[in-house]
């Protein structure tokens, strides 16, 4: 079955610098990969989501890059906030011939984001 | 206000008690899923059902159950054979599982502590 590895799993980082969060997957079939960002205490809330049917996605600070040949896709926040700081998962979707698989989430990467 | 709702955000039970934890949305959406959140893990699927009056096990579903039967409720009884009951429970929905439709939502959670 589809495995995700997802790393690092902390990241600090400085107001203002970008922060970069690596996800790799193992099934090819694998299709949809949506991205999850989550406060302390709450459900995780969808940020953005990308289909493998494009590289790149974009939404305002927050971009997703996806490569296939390596099975490998990024988040990338740039201009950080503090408001920022949570924890962030990954997650993979096969594709069974027109209808969708569960997800399968990394472990994922608390982000701190200091002042 | 449209969204998932869980309820109650912290249960607390006696060891050996079965408990029962509430999710419903009005968002009219066909799929819903249950998810065990550890520290320091992922989320790992419970039970989903795509329809109402059906539903599949996951990859965790010793010691679970759930019904559906109306669209916008999927309750989950976590029973006395659930080894580790103890964890915090996220309900998910999304529209549908075909290929590009696929966005699920989450509730804010529910924690159990079991003693």
């Amino acid at each position: 079955g589809e495995n995700v590895e997802q790393h690092p799993s902390t990241l600090s980082v400085q107001e203002g610098d970008s922060a970069v969060i690596k996800c790799t997957y193992s099934d090819s079939a694998s299709n949809y990969f949506p991205w999850y960002k989550q406060e302390l205490g709450k459900g995780p809330q969808l940020i953005i989501d990308i289909r493998s049917n494009v590289g790149e996605k974009k939404d305002q600070r927050i971009a997703v890059t996806l490569n296939k040949t390596a099975k490998h896709f990024s988040l990338h926040i740039t201009e950080t906030q503090p408001e920022d700081s949570a924890v962030y998962f990954c997650a993979a979707s096969i594709n069974y011939g027109g209808s969708q698989g569960n997800l399968i989430f990394g472990k994922g990467t608390k982000l701190s984001v200091k002042p | 206000d449209g969204g998932i709702t869980q309820s109650p955000k912290y249960l607390f039970r006696k060891e050996g008690q079965n408990v029962t934890l509430s999710c419903e949305q009005n968002l009219n959406h066909d799929a819903m899923y249950w998810y065990r959140q550890d520290p320091g893990q992922g989320l790992r699927l419970i039970y989903y059902s795509q329809i109402v009056n059906d539903f599949q096990k996951g990859d965790i579903a010793e010691g679970y159950s759930v019904s559906r039967e109306k669209k916008e409720s999927f309750p989950l009884t976590v029973t006395s054979a659930q080894k580790n009951p103890t964890a915090f429970y996220l309900c998910a929905s999304s529209m549908f599982r075909l290929a590009g439709s696929y966005e699920q939502y989450f509730g804010p959670g529910t924690r159990l502590t079991v003693t």
